[in-house]
């Protein structure tokens, strides 16, 4: 069953440092997600995007942030400079169709990224 | 406005019970989606009901959506310990272009053998 894949699973980083977390949506999906996920709290929305562009961001998704498709398979999460409150977990998303009724998002296992 | 605020925020029973976790919203949606999460890892998603449909099965799970009163409650019959996990449901507001989902913060059960 096709699936979304994050690397890493686990990233260590210094504050200030720069971090790119990868993804690998399914591959024939169209939209595309980041969430994060502070430890104990929600999941929050970060980001869609589609047709090669941004959709929607909410305010977590300031100018630290940017994503990209570089290929076709990829869909990458940078941070450019990384705070302590930038620790969570990071899920990417990905779903298929664009009717609304019924759009499914399949989720990665996740990349936890920690900031010392 | 929240979305997805799930009650309780804590469920403790035994095995064998059934648990019973509700989620309330504020927007339309196009659908509720009911996702569980184990300590620490990623998201698996368990139910879709959509915004026309009023109760939908799936093995020992029931959810049901009232969307007169934006509530929707999962059901989980004979709970094992292998249940212990995070249950959140997730909506999409109706008018939104980007469709991400809303997360409510979770209910967190405890299935003690």
């Amino acid at each position: 069953e096709p699936e979304v894949t994050q690397t890493p699973s686990h990233q260590v980083t210094q504050m200030g440092q720069e971090v790119i977390l990868r993804c690998v949506p399914i591959s024939n999906h169209l939209y595309f997600y980041w969430y994060r996920q502070i430890l104990g709290q929600k999941v929050e929305f970060l980001v869609s995007f589609y047709n090669n562009e941004i959709s929607e961001k909410s305010e977590i998704f300031d100018d630290q942030f940017s994503v990209e498709r570089p290929d076709g398979s990829n869909f990458t999460l940078k941070i450019r400079s990384t705070k302590l409150e930038d620790s969570a977990m990071y899920f990417c998303a990905s779903r298929l169709v664009h009717e609304r009724i019924d759009n499914e998002q399949f989720f990665g296992p996740g990349t936890r990224l920690t900031v010392l | 406005s929240q979305q997805g605020e799930e009650d309780p925020q804590a469920l403790s029973i035994q095995e064998g019970e059934n648990a019973t976790m509700n989620c309330s919203y504020k927007t339309s949606i196009n659908n509720l989606q009911w996702y569980r999460q184990n300590s620490g890892r990623g998201l698996v998603h368990l139910i879709l009901i959509r915004s026309n449909e009023r109760e939908k099965h799936s093995g020992r799970l029931r959810v049901t959506l009232d969307t007169s009163k934006k509530s929707s409650s999962l059901l989980i019959t004979a709970s094992r310990a292998a249940d212990t996990a995070s249950y959140f449901c997730a909506t999409d507001a109706r008018d939104n272009y980007g469709q991400n989902f809303v997360f409510g913060p979770g209910t967190r059960l405890s299935v003690l053998p």
